[in-house]
């Protein structure tokens, strides 16, 4: 069966520290691969998403960049954070060959101080 | 434009009572229809999911959704309500290519009272 692995859970980081936040999908093959964020009230906004190794789509011009170095990893990255960079990250990934229901991985809560 | 609206942002709903949630959306192609349901600090669980035929879908937990094509509608229901369902709710609608994303609306908060 697949499996999605997000991490960490929670992360609390300085105004103009760098970001790395990690995903995985395990039990699956070319999956398409999406990185959200929530704020409170907001629902759920599309800020990446990504079909194969190298390719990356951006939805929301900002602070932020993702990158898929391998089939089943995608890592959204910061250079330097903001606060207004804190909120609630999810990654989330479909079928690569049709376009089914998302499954999401657990989330990281980041709060930027 | 895409886009899934969620009328409600917050429900109270004693428990043992009915519930119904409704959902929006604007697509501008066959749409493929879902409901999540997340709780606190965590990440989004599928309740059900319409890509055609019946469109009465049957979910886990006992909820059900029905889609509407002429009302451009989703809503979720279920019969009777328990303690264990107060969380946010998320609709969302998507495509069958592959390389989309799901659209979600901005959810709507459950709260049951005893």
């Amino acid at each position: 069966s697949q499996t999605i692995h997000q991490w960490p859970a929670t992360l609390v980081q300085p105004v103009g520290s760098p970001l790395s936040l990690e995903c995985t999908v395990e039990g699956t093959s070319n999956p398409n691969l999406y990185w959200y964020r929530q704020a409170a009230g907001r629902g759920l906004q599309l800020l990446f998403y990504s079909v194969g190794i190298g390719q990356i789509s951006s939805e929301v011009p900002q602070n932020l960049s993702a990158s898929r170095p391998q089939d089943r990893q995608f890592i959204l990255s910061s250079k330097k954070l903001l606060l207004s960079d804190s909120g609630f990250y999810l990654c989330a990934w479909r079928m690569g060959d049709r376009g089914t229901e998302a499954f999401f991985g657990q989330g990281t809560r980041l709060t930027v101080v | 434009a895409q886009s899934v609206t969620q009328p409600d942002i917050h429900i109270t709903v004693s428990e043992g009572a009915s519930l119904e949630l409704r959902c929006n959306y604007s697509y501008g192609a066959t749409p493929y229809l879902f409901w999540y349901v997340q709780s606190p600090g965590q990440g989004l669980q599928l309740l059900l999911k319409y890509f055609s035929g019946d469109t009465l879908v049957q979910g886990i937990k006992g909820f059900e959704a029905e889609f509407k094509r002429s009302q451009s509608s989703f809503n979720l229901r279920k019969p009777s309500v328990h303690w264990s369902d107060a969380a946010e709710y998320f609709c969302a609608v998507g495509a069958w290519q592959a390389g989309t994303a799901l659209i979600f609306g901005k959810g709507t908060t459950l709260s049951v009272s005893s």
